[in-house]
């Protein structure tokens, strides 16, 4: 298994401003992905972080606005940028490692809990 | 057709009752099938995976795959209190970026479980 440390766990941010989310492995996993879950509802991916490329986006996120970095196997960072209401989500880092022969299970941060004003 | 899709909710079963969840996917390749339990105001964590067709059994917890029906299930015996949750079904989806194969978690939008005493 795998622990990540994810931070800030919660932030209060003023529109337009930009926010930087942190996440930490316990070892090295191969890809880290991050999600957004809107109150009540499921997880939402919003790319994935492979180290050494540049991250891969789902359809209706973008780059310029959630700039990812994934500098070595054990570190993540996602930044919402140019801030709006509609931003106010919980963001969650989780992070897999794949066997050759079986997919493993993603592990995920404690998330962050961003509202904008 | 949503990728994952799950049985709507909530469920409430009373104490000590059988709960049963259901995850209907699209992906006819998937071979990797997860199921996570969240807590209100928690991250996901993982209750069971399974990759072969029949019955995998942990404690409580048993979880059904049938491919040919592209369906996976998840019974919990003897239900608690502490079980109410919302349970989350997850499907591994191949997917290929910078020419690189990897599987991401495509998530149903989850049951709410109550169990009452």
């Amino acid at each position: 298994s795998a622990v990540i440390s994810q931070k800030p766990s919660r932030d209060i941010c003023q529109r337009g401003t930009s926010l930087t989310i942190q996440c930490q492995v316990d070892s090295q996993v191969t890809m880290m992905f991050w999600y957004r879950q809107q109150p009540g509802q499921s997880l939402t991916l919003i790319a994935t972080a492979n180290q050494g490329s540049e991250a891969t986006y789902e359809s209706g996120f973008v780059i310029d606005k959630f700039p990812i970095s994934r500098p070595n196997l054990t570190f993540s960072t996602l930044t919402v940028s140019n801030m709006s209401p509609e931003d106010s989500s919980i963001y969650l880092c989780s992070a897999r490692t794949y066997r050759v022969s079986l997919d493993t299970e993603a592990f995920f941060g404690q998330g962050t809990r961003l509202t904008v004003v | 057709q949503k990728e994952v899709e799950q049985n709507s909710g909530p469920l409430s079963v009373p104490e000590g009752a059988i709960a049963s969840l259901n995850c209907t996917y699209s992906d006819r390749v998937s071979q990797s099938f997860f199921w996570y339990r969240q807590y209100s105001g928690k991250s996901p964590e993982l209750i069971m995976s399974i990759y072969s067709n029949g019955d995998k059994e942990d404690g409580r917890f048993t979880a059904q795959l049938n491919k040919a029906s592209q369906y996976v299930s998840l019974l919990i015996r003897d239900s608690q209190p502490s079980d109410s949750a919302t349970y989350l079904c997850a499907v591994n989806v191949m997917t290929n970026a910078g020419g690189t194969s990897y599987g991401k978690l495509t998530f149903g939008q989850g049951t709410i479980l109550t169990v009452h005493p």
